[in-house]
């Protein structure tokens, strides 16, 4: 059965360090989603891409957050700094169309 | 402002009852309807879509959409322990193919 793939599952930093989180989707998903979930909450959507392409990357702190899709397969998230209020569950999720999205296993990132 | 709210719970109901989750939705375009399961330290995991009007029904699940009332809910049947979980509803309002999720409720069935 074709899964979502991310890496690492874990990762624990400590604040003003780089991370780097990666997300192979399902193949043929065109559309590739990363969501920040803080815990007691529901996703939060930080990057939508369609193919290689931004489609809203409204809600992405850019001024330490970047997300790439160059091929338009796999995708790579990347926190530098790091903050303390980054801990959190990020997932990545991929679609073929408006129908149903399906998560990766995502990866915990503990700031300290 | 595209909202998705469901009633945070704790929701406890015990072993072989219904569990009732409810989840409401600001924008009447809203074309399609997801419930997620989300077990503790786990990724969201799809248990149910709907997309018209009505009730669909996959075994012990059954998610009833009502667009006029922008109003989705999931029934669990025959609940077991190993239904304990948080449920998140998540709305795809029709623009640019973007999923919206509320918060979640959190379910524990009591053995």
């Amino acid at each position: 059965e074709a899964e979502v793939a991310q890496s690492p599952r874990y990762k624990i930093t400590e604040k003003s360090q780089a991370v780097a989180f990666w997300c192979d989707p399902i193949s043929g998903h065109a559309t590739l989603y990363w969501y920040r979930q803080i815990l007691g909450q529901g996703p939060e959507l930080l990057v939508q891409f369609q193919d290689e392409s931004v489609v809203d990357d409204s809600q992405l702190p850019k001024d330490r957050f970047s997300a790439e899709r160059l091929k338009g397969v796999d995708s790579t998230l990347k926190i530098q700094p790091a903050e303390l209020g980054d801990s959190a569950m990020y997932l990545c999720a991929s679609s073929l169309s408006w129908d149903e999205q399906f998560f990766g296993p995502g990866t915990r990132l503990t700031v300290l | 402002q595209k909202e998705v709210e469901q009633n945070s719970g704790p929701l406890s109901v015990p072993e072989g009852a219904i569990a009732s989750l409810n989840c409401t939705y600001s924008d009447r375009g809203s074309q399609s309807f997801f419930w997620y399961r989300q077990y503790s330290g786990k990724s969201p995991e799809l248990i149910m879509s709907i997309y018209s009007n009505g009730d669909k029904e996959d075994g012990r699940f059954t998610a009833q959409l009502n667009k006029a009332s922008q109003y989705v809910s999931l029934l669990i049947r025959d609940s077991q322990p190993s239904d304990s979980a948080t449920y998140l509803c998540a709305v795809n309002f029709g623009t640019g193919n973007q999923f919206y999720f509320g918060t979640g409720t959190s379910l524990t069935v009591i053995p």
